[in-house]
């Protein structure tokens, strides 16, 4: 079974601090992302990345920016956390198999910021 | 670019009632389009999905048709269990390349005893 992990499933940080959510995939996907989820809003893709060292922004990419050093290993930072980046920040992983590929999500990490 | 549209929730049902979530669809040609359920306490996972016009996507019971007429990809299942509770997402790949999925905002079933 392919299996997405992120590192944390709670965090509370303060304003101002920088802050590191981390996913991992062991199914060798190529590409990964990382998604907020908010009540009434869905999903919005805050940053893609479709091969290590490569990245694209997504719809809401201000505020955040991202590191795939390795092909496993997607890091979504918050250069200095703000009130309103708490949210529920899901990461999910594909192969790169054309238009009907499925998406695999890591369980999201809730993040408030105090 | 490609989007969707579903309707609002909360929806609540009683055990066995026949459900329907609306999705429906604006696109470029004919894009994948694909429901996702998210249990409480978890991430998404993909329930079923339709690659073409006409095609029918079915899984655990739900089935959605792909129909371009109406633009539309409407989730069913004919008889649903409170197992069923738990968020839907209508998606489909958005602009700027097939990788990107687009997702509706949702809608939340809790189903009753």
């Amino acid at each position: 079974d392919v299996k997405v992990t992120q590192s944390s499933r709670y965090l509370v940080k303060r304003t101002g601090e920088k802050v590191f959510l981390e996913c991992v995939q062991d199914m060798d996907h190529e590409n990964m992302f990382w998604y907020r989820q908010d009540p009434g809003l869905g999903l919005r893709l805050i940053y893609f990345s479709y091969d290590v060292k490569m990245k694209e922004k997504g719809d809401i990419p201000e505020g955040y920016s991202v590191s795939r050093e390795k092909k496993e290993r997607f890091s979504l930072i918050l250069e200095s956390a703000s009130t309103n980046q708490t949210s529920m920040y899901l990461c999910a992983s594909s192969l790169d198999g054309g238009t009907g590929t499925e998406a695999f999500f890591g369980q999201g990490t809730r993040l408030t910021v105090v | 670019g490609n989007s969707v549209t579903q309707m609002e929730g909360p929806v609540t049902l009683s055990e066995e009632a026949f459900l329907t979530i609306n999705c429906t669809y604006t696109a470029t040609g004919y894009p994948s389009l694909f429901w996702y359920v998210q249990y409480p306490g978890e991430g998404l996972q993909l329930l079923l999905k339709a690659t073409k016009a006409d095609d029918k996507g079915s899984n655990k019971g739900f089935e959605a048709t792909y129909r371009k007429e109406t633009t539309s990809f409407h989730l069913e299942k004919g008889s649903v269990q409170v197992s069923d509770s738990a968020v839907y997402f209508c998606a489909t790949p958005g602009a700027g390349g097939y990788q990107k999925v687009t997702f509706g905002i949702g809608t939340k079933l809790q189903v009753i005893p």
